[in-house]
């Protein structure tokens, strides 16, 4: 079955400094990756999700590359904002499946 | 435009006690989905329904069932509350499944005392 595996629990960062979460999955199928985020007391919506024709989503300064090869849709920032803390999540389909597949997520601090 | 809206918000209840939870979208999405959210564990799928009067069970079906009554709408019962039980409901909905964005509702949170 299909799987992901995201950055443990919490990781802190100073403002300004790059942004990485890792995830990687498992898939019998053809995957199709998405980022969540979540920030306090509001509900997930997504930051950005994988292109079929490998084009690099962008969205809010993030971006992530679908690496097939090593199974892998990391998340980036160049320079991490205060606002950017919040809960992340990576997801997954796949086959044309309705049944998505989420990581346990990774939660972001930025401090000053 | 959408909004999925989730009631109750808050709800508490007691041991044993048959809990409902109700999720209404007007975004005219097929697939609708229920997720329970605890710290550390992530989203973990109970029940989604890829149209009406469809049910699927998820990974975390055990203790709960769900009626698809129409397009709309997707309830998710608590068969048998547990004590101490604390977590947060999510409701989603995508237009079809696969490669499309789901769409999350603000949640409900339960305390089972």
């Amino acid at each position: 079955g299909d799987s992901v595996t995201q950055t443990e629990g919490l990781v802190t960062l100073t403002e300004g400094l790059p942004v990485m979460l890792n995830c990687t999955y498992q898939s019998t199928y053809s995957p199709f990756l998405f980022w969540y985020v979540q920030h306090l007391n509001e509900a997930p919506k997504l930051l950005l999700k994988s292109f079929t024709d490998n084009k690099r989503p962008e969205h809010q300064g993030f971006h992530a590359t679908l690496h097939k090869s090593s199974s892998s849709f990391h998340l980036q920032k160049s320079s991490a904002q205060l606002s950017d803390s919040a809960l992340y999540y990576c997801a997954l389909t796949s086959g044309g499946n309705y049944k998505p597949t989420f990581g346990k997520g990774t939660s972001l601090v930025v401090h000053p | 435009g959408g909004i999925i809206t989730q009631t109750p918000k808050f709800l508490i209840g007691q041991e044993g006690q048959k809990l409902t939870l109700k999720c209404q979208q007007n975004f005219n999405h097929d697939t609708m989905y229920w997720y329970r959210q605890d710290s550390g564990k992530g989203l973990r799928l109970i029940y989604y329904s890829i149209t009406e009067n469809d049910l699927q069970k998820g990974d975390l079906s055990e203790g709960y069932d769900a009626s698809r009554e129409k397009k709309s709408s997707f309830s998710l019962t608590v068969t048998s509350a547990q004590k101490n039980e604390m977590a947060v409901f999510l409701c989603a909905s995508t237009r079809t499944g696969g490669q499309d964005t789901q769409y999350f509702g603000p949640g409900t949170r339960l305390l089972v005392l």
